[in-house]
This record gives C-alpha cells, structure tokens and sequence, in this order.
C-alpha cells in the first residue's frame, strides 16, 4: 500500500495560488491519486482525481509528473472559505477501502 | 450536500447505554464505509459493505456492530463504549471503483 507525505501545515493570502505537494515514491501501476478537503468536525470531500499529467476542474488542478512519485494540488484564487486539511491519498481503485488516510496538510488562508 | 445523511449528528452515551448509528446515501451507490476519526489520529475505516463482499479492520472491538440491510442504509450499532471511542464517526459510499463520498458524521461522546 502506496504511503504519502504532505507538509503538515501551509499559510497563505486570499487571492493566491496554493499548490500543496504530496510525495508518494512506491506509488503501484493501478494507483490512482485522490485529494480530499476537510472542514472541523465535517466528513472529507472530494476534490479531485488523477492517474497521470493534468487533471482540473471546477475547484482544482492536480499536476502529476511522468514518474508519478509526486503530484502537486493547486487552488486558484484561495479564499478564507479554503481554510481546511487537505488529504492526499494515493490506492489501486479496485479496492477503495485500502487507501490510507495520513495527517494530511493544513491550509491557514489569512486575509 | 453530499447525498449522504447521518443521524444522530452528536450523540453523548454511557459506558452502559446500547445506541445505534444511521446512514442513508442517495446517490445510488453500490458499497457503504464507516470510518472513525479520533482527534489528532489519521481516519481509520473501521466497515465495508459492498456488493462483493463485507470487509472488517480486525482491530475495531466486537462493541461495534454494523448492520447493512440494503444498499442504500448502514447502521453501527454501539454497545458499552469506551470512553476512547470518543470520536467523529464517518459513513461514506461509493460506486464501483469510484472515491468515497462521505457524509457530515456523528459526533460521539462517551462519558
């Protein structure tokens, strides 16, 4: 089972971008890497979903490398409302229940 | 917001007491999850239902008891906790090979 390492803690400024890294060196062939957001004392939410280049959406962009040892969350535009902890998860899609959550990072936005 | 709905949001117990939790997706999913996260710990999937098969984390203690009596409930029936089992309890759902939505949790205290 593929591990990952997040910073533990970011600040920024409303009106930046934020690109959260997450290393996942012994990352499988059938993994694909998954970003969740978490308000205090509120389930996870899904952000965004990737295997390999670029993928964005509405709320995101995530950025995976060829080697696919890293990949890169990034947030347009933080607001105040972007305060939270981002998890990174990295498993095979076959079997959901063996992705394992770490601390993941947590995202101060400052006015 | 998500589809997924649990009831009770906040439950405070007795060691002693006997209490259930409930989950409802509506979202047309085919596997359910319950996860328990601690303060300051890493969310730890405790159940999963899905099609295929039941599948338990060995460490979760016989006093929790999940019950799936069709694709669209979950219930975690809850009997002389702990107070270590003081945590958010998550359900999350899922379809297929896709990520997990989860649900707002339930708050639980046990005195």
């Amino acid at each position: 089972l593929a591990k990952t390492t997040q910073p533990i803690s970011m600040d920024s400024y409303e009106g930046q971008e934020v690109n959260i890294t997450c290393s996942h060196n012994n990352i499988a062939t059938n993994d694909y890497i998954t970003w969740y957001q978490q308000f205090p004392s509120q389930g996870p939410r899904f952000i965004i979903q990737g295997y390999k280049t670029k993928v964005t959406n509405e709320v995101a962009s995530l950025f995976i490398p060829a080697d696919r040892k890293s990949s890169t969350l990034s947030l347009p535009r933080v607001s105040l409302s972007d305060t939270a902890v981002y998890y990174c998860l990295v498993g095979d899609l076959r079997s959901n229940y063996q992705l394992i959550w770490g601390a993941g990072t947590k995202l101060i936005i400052k006015p | 917001e998500t589809g997924v709905t649990q009831t009770p949001r906040h439950l405070v117990m007795g060691m002693t007491n006997k209490k259930s939790l409930k989950c409802e997706q509506h979202l047309g999913h085919n596997a359910m999850y319950w996860y328990k996260q601690s303060a300051k710990k890493p969310l730890e999937l405790m159940f999963v239902y899905s099609l295929e098969e039941r599948v338990e984390n060995n460490s979760v203690p016989s006093r929790f008891s999940p019950e799936c009596p069709n694709s669209s409930h979950l219930f975690l029936h809850l009997h002389t906790l702990q107070p270590e089992d003081s945590a958010l309890y998550l359900c999350a759902s899922s379809q297929d090979r896709g990520p997990p939505f989860f649900g707002p949790g339930t708050r639980l205290t046990v005195l």
